[in-house]
């Protein structure tokens, strides 16, 4: 299994501040990766995949880099709506067992 | 719009069996692979099961092998997971999700359900 670690667990930031969270995979996934953020009581919504590709509708600020086993999501200047949980997502494995990692919340300092 | 829309959770007894069924709108349900993925409470996520458009094809997360089995209808555009033998540890939030990319089965999910909560408790 590829287990996915994510960095760090919490992280504070004042609004209007860049934001860097990273994922680490125990193995490559090249670029099958993929950032949500999940807020109290939603369910998860795609923000990245293919570990740099924003999905519809998601603003610039939010970009992903990286390949193999180190990605990065960046918010550039955060948002009072940035604040929640984030999770990456490997979907490299055939047969499908897709993982995720354990999350990073990012709070308002 | 595209929607999902999560049914069926609920309280059941260690052993229980319990369906959900995910009722999708908007797009072309049998083009699309699709997934649940289950968050227990305060925890991450995990991926539990797969399945291609067509249906011919299944998935399956090792904690939930051999007791779990996901299905589709794509002529009701609803897609299924019965659960069988049920655990304390499947207490969690289930959803339904949608692959991105239309017949491949791998890739990130663009479509979320609300999510069906199932309590496994005696």
């Amino acid at each position: 299994e590829i287990v996915m670690t994510q960095s760090p667990a919490t992280l504070s930031v004042s609004p209007g501040e860049r934001a860097t969270l990273s994922c680490r995979a125990s193995q490559s996934v090249s670029s099958n990766l993929a950032w949500y953020q999940q807020k109290p009581g939603q369910a998860p919504r795609l923000l990245i995949y293919g570990a740099s590709t924003r999905a519809t509708g998601i603003p610039a600020r939010f970009s992903g880099s990286g390949s193999g086993t180190e990605f990065t999501l960046t918010i550039s200047s955060l948002q009072s709506e940035d604040f929640a949980v984030y999770y990456c997502q490997q979907y490299n494995n055939w047969p499908p067992k897709d993982t995720f990692g354990q999350g990073t919340k990012l709070e308002i300092k | 719009e595209v929607q999902l829309l999560e049914s069926g959770g609920g309280l059941v007894q260690p052993g229980g069996s319990l369906r959900l069924s995910c009722a999708a709108s908007g797009f072309t349900f049998s083009s699309y692979a699709m997934s649940w993925v289950r968050q227990a409470p305060g925890k991450g996520l995990e991926w539990v099961s797969a399945i291609s458009g067509s249906g011919g094809s299944t998935y399956y997360a090792d904690s939930v092998k051999g007791r779990f089995t996901i299905s589709r209808d794509n002529s009701k555009n609803t897609l299924y997971l019965q659960m069988n033998s049920l655990r304390a540890e499947d207490t969690a939030v289930y959803y339904c999700a949608k692959r991105i990319q239309g017949v491949i089965i791998t890739g990130a999910f663009d479509i979320w359900g609300q999510g069906t909560m199932v309590t496994v408790s005696s």
